[in-house]
């Protein structure tokens, strides 16, 4: 079956400096997306990058951006110049192709906090 | 408005009581998603509608019953619910469940209480 982890509950941050979050899966699958979601204290949940597991390019939003490692089934998100709106519970999703559907599958979340 | 709304936001129900959640979609979106989410644990999809039709039920108990009058609209029937039924339950939407790059948005949630 396939799984989502991330292994930081919890992640700080100065701001103005760079993060990076970790998210790993398990698929056997070859072809596939992977998401980050940002929810803020507010609850909603907002897309903020999406990467295509058929493309080597790593998907950049602004000051967001991806390093995958498909190989390594690895997926982490680095923010740089952070921000105190950044503050917020960041998700790793992946999505499969379940008999002609997609299924989304999330991780638990990591918390980023953004010390001024 | 635009996006995707919920309401209530907040709600506090016994666990006698009959209510319901809605959930409302601005972005021409053709499939609705209900998700549990608690505490310190992934997301939990509950059901997918596309088209109106539904398409994934996880194994979701009957005192949760969904219901989706068109592309627009998806309701969360509650029904004598349980304690460990508290949490915030989401509603997202899609364009097309079986579009290849099919990407889903959120809407604010409903704070469900159990008492």
């Amino acid at each position: 079956a396939q799984t989502v982890t991330q292994s930081q509950p919890e992640m700080s941050v100065q701001e103005a400096e760079t993060v990076t979050l970790s998210c790993t899966y398990d698929t056997s699958e070859s072809d596939y997306y992977l998401f980050w979601y940002k929810q803020p204290p507010s609850r909603q949940m907002i897309l903020v990058i999406r990467q295509e597991a058929y493309k080597q390019q790593n998907a950049t939003e602004n000051r967001f951006s991806v390093n995958f490692q498909k190989a390594a089934k690895s997926f982490s998100l680095k923010i740089s110049d952070s921000q105190l709106g950044d503050a917020a519970m960041y998700f790793c999703a992946y999505r499969r192709d379940y008999s002609g559907t997609y299924k989304y599958i999330f991780g638990t979340g990591t918390r980023l906090k953004v010390l001024a | 408005e635009t996006g995707v709304t919920q309401t209530p936001r907040h709600l506090v129900m016994g666990m006698t009581n009959k209510k319901s959640l809605k959930c409302e979609q601005h972005l021409g979106h053709n499939a609705m998603y209900w998700y549990k989410q608690s505490a310190k644990k992934p997301l939990e999809l509950m059901f997918v509608y596309n088209f109106k039709e539904q398409t994934e039920n996880n194994s979701v108990p009957s005192r949760f019953s969904p219901e989706c009058p068109n592309s627009s609209h998806l309701f969360l029937h509650l029904h004598t619910l349980q304690p460990e039924d508290s949490a915030l339950y989401l509603c997202a939407s899609s364009q097309d469940n079986r579009g290849r790059t099919d990407t889903q948005y959120f809407g604010p949630g409903t704070r469900l209480t159990v008492l």
